[in-house]
Order: C-alpha cells, then structure tokens, then sequence
C-alpha cells in the first residue's frame, strides 16, 4: 500500500508563473488536507477537501491559490501567478475520514516551491 | 496567545536520556497528533489520541483533555531521535499545529 505521493518533490518557478502541486492519497483515503510550511515556520493548514467538496479553506489566501480533489486523478493545488513570498514547503496529507480518534494523518514527503 | 504552545522550543541532551516535550492547546479538539518532521524535511505520524495514552516503542504520548495538555516522552534516547516534534491537536476538520520542538540527542 503506497503512501501519499506528492509530485513533484521540488518546483522552481519564476514569479508570475503557474505552480501546480499534485497529490495522491493513501489508497482507500477520501480526505484530503495540505498544508503549508513557509522557511523557519511551523505548518499552517490551508485547506481540506473530500472527493469533488471543498470542505474548509479557511486557511487559502484569499488570491491566486486553489485547490479541487475531482473524482479521478490526484488532489491539485494550484497557485497562480507565485511571488517569491509563496516559496515554501506543501506538504498534503489523507486520512480515511475526519478528524475523529483512529484516522490517523498519513503526510506526502512535501513540495518545495522556490520562486524566483 | 497561540492556539497551540509547545515546550521547549529546543532541547539538547545526551544518548540515553529520558526526554519529555509538553503540548498546551486553547481550541477545542476530536483528537490530537505528534508528528515528527526529519532534517530532510519529511514528515511521520507518531501518533493520533483523543484520551490516556498510547506507546509505540520507545515513545509514549499522553492526553489530558481537561487540562488541554498532551506529553511526548522518549526514552532511552538515541541520536537517531533528533528531529524536530510538533503537537496538531485537532476539531473535526483540521488541525492546528505548535512551532515545534527541535530536539538533538548527542552520542
């Protein structure tokens, strides 16, 4: 059973460029939360999502950041048009359900974005 | 005042030592995680509780859901340990995590 598989591990990208960060759960995993580590801070949800919902995004900002879990394929957060105060870690994490004794957070090993 | 304060920020202590971090929390929670975040940077769940306590070889993490304060001890400590130890206490849809704690086990 693979864990979480985020791709790609590190993303270089000019400022005012598209990033795009995938992640695929744990099998049998239909929720999905990424979070975000900005350098020499701790991590800070950003959204959290099931099968085709948006459950919380309380923690996206509030421009150019995205995220959506369709049906079939990887979770993908997307930001666009990054600034150098976007560089950071993403990590994604999935779990079988809510937060709720037992659905224990299987993380991904992390993207680090670095703009230019 | 943070949601989530963990304890110390940085400890520094010899092989074979028995290390305890604290987790104190304001918000109100389903269950709480200890994560462990390697210098690589990659992140494992130690582990989720809600109540008690739980162990998995040499850690033991405990719950106190009425003082909203949780324990991460190790014992026997090994360099291998150092890492850097974040409590996530979380409601019913996300967590909230402390700055962590970076700790190092010299040999």
């Amino acid at each position: 059973n693979a864990g979480v598989m985020q791709n790609p591990r590190h993303l270089v990208r000019r400022r005012g460029q598209e990033a795009r960060l995938r992640c695929s759960p744990m099998k049998g995993h239909s929720h999905v939360y990424w979070y975000r580590q900005l350098p020499e801070e701790g991590l800070k949800f950003m959204v959290y999502l099931q099968k085709e919902n948006i459950i919380d995004e309380s923690g996206m900002p509030k421009e150019r950041f995205s995220a959506e879990f369709p049906k079939e394929g990887p979770s993908i957060l997307r930001i666009q048009q990054v600034v150098r105060g976007d560089s950071a870690a993403y990590f994604c994490a999935s779990s079988p359900g809510d937060i709720l004794p037992g659905n224990i957070q299987y993380f991904g090993a992390g993207t680090r974005l670095s703009v230019l | 005042k943070n949601e989530v304060e963990q304890s110390p920020q940085n400890l520094t202590a010899q092989e074979g030592e028995f290390i305890t971090i604290n987790c104190s929390y304001s918000v109100g929670i389903s269950a709480l995680h200890w994560l462990q975040q390697h210098p690589g940077g990659g992140i494992v769940s130690l582990f989720m509780l809600s109540s008690g306590k739980k162990k998995h070889g040499r850690l033991i993490a405990t719950i106190n859901i009425q003082e909203k304060h949780s324990s991460l001890h190790i014992t026997a400590s090994h360099p291998r340990d150092s890492a850097v130890y974040i409590c996530g206490p979380g409601g019913a849809q996300k967590l909230v995590f402390g700055q962590g704690t970076r700790l190092t086990i010299n040999p």
